[in-house]
């Protein structure tokens, strides 16, 4: 069960698009399409945002998106807006009912 | 609007145990598989705990496995995390959340409680 790979930071400035990757391996992300992601503010709770790869919630802008290539999932932010900043986190099943996190990045807008 | 609210959480000793509990409105607990997640000050998600909708399929992360024990009551519809053999490793905000797989969110946690404070101190 060991974590899942996201770089520590990202940036863009309003209006540009920004992309946080999310390495894993053949067990997880390059196993099964159901790899997810959430936001999360300062002090709150989780948000999802993306699921099974590519998927999104009813209510979540189509600024996100998301896809994946092999062992690597990641996730686009297009029309940075400085609401987005934010930590962002994947997840992958790890196998039957487990999951496996990122270790979270941290979106700042310039 | 849908709900969890945990509760249960506050300061234990290592060694000691406390019992989280997650209840929920908006929507009936009991017909979801549900998790639980930590987050450790500072740091990212970590997942913890998941049982299915009958209570008999439950699995743990490795680092919790043996230690803590997810469970829940149909008639309260509230989910549970008994905590024993604490460790100063694992205070963190402790959620509750919810698969989303009955509605359609395969394997994607689709809400969450508010968290709740579990701090292992002597």
């Amino acid at each position: 069960q060991s974590a899942l790979t996201q770089p520590p930071s990202a940036s863009g400035s309003p209006g540009q698009s920004v992309t946080i990757s999310c390495s894993g391996t053949s067990r997880d992300v390059g196993a099964y399409d159901f790899v997810s992601w959430y936001q999360q503010h300062p002090g709150r709770a989780p948000k999802l945002m993306i699921y099974e790869v590519t998927k999104r919630p009813s209510g979540v802008p189509d600024r996100f998106s998301g896809s994946k290539s092999g062992n690597t999932a990641s996730l686009t932010v297009s029309g940075l807006q400085a609401g987005d900043e934010a930590d962002y986190y994947c997840t992958s099943s790890g196998g039957i009912n487990t999951w496996v996190f990122g270790g979270g990045t941290k979106l700042t807008v310039l | 609007e849908l709900q969890l609210v945990e509760s249960g959480g506050g300061l234990a000793q290592p060694g000691g145990s406390l019992r989280l509990s997650c209840a929920a409105s908006g929507f009936t607990l009991s017909s979801y598989e549900m998790n639980w997640v930590r987050q450790a000050p500072g740091k990212g998600l970590e997942w913890v705990s998941h049982i299915d909708n009958s209570g008999r399929t439950i699995n743990y992360a490795d680092s919790v496995k043996g230690r803590f024990t997810i469970s829940r009551d149909k008639a309260k519809d509230t989910l549970y995390l008994q905590m024993n053999s604490l460790r100063g490793e694992d205070t963190a905000v402790y959620y509750c959340a919810r698969d989303g797989g009955r509605d359609g969110y395969h394997w994607a946690f689709d809400t969450w409680g508010q968290g709740t404070l579990v701090t292992v101190s002597s």
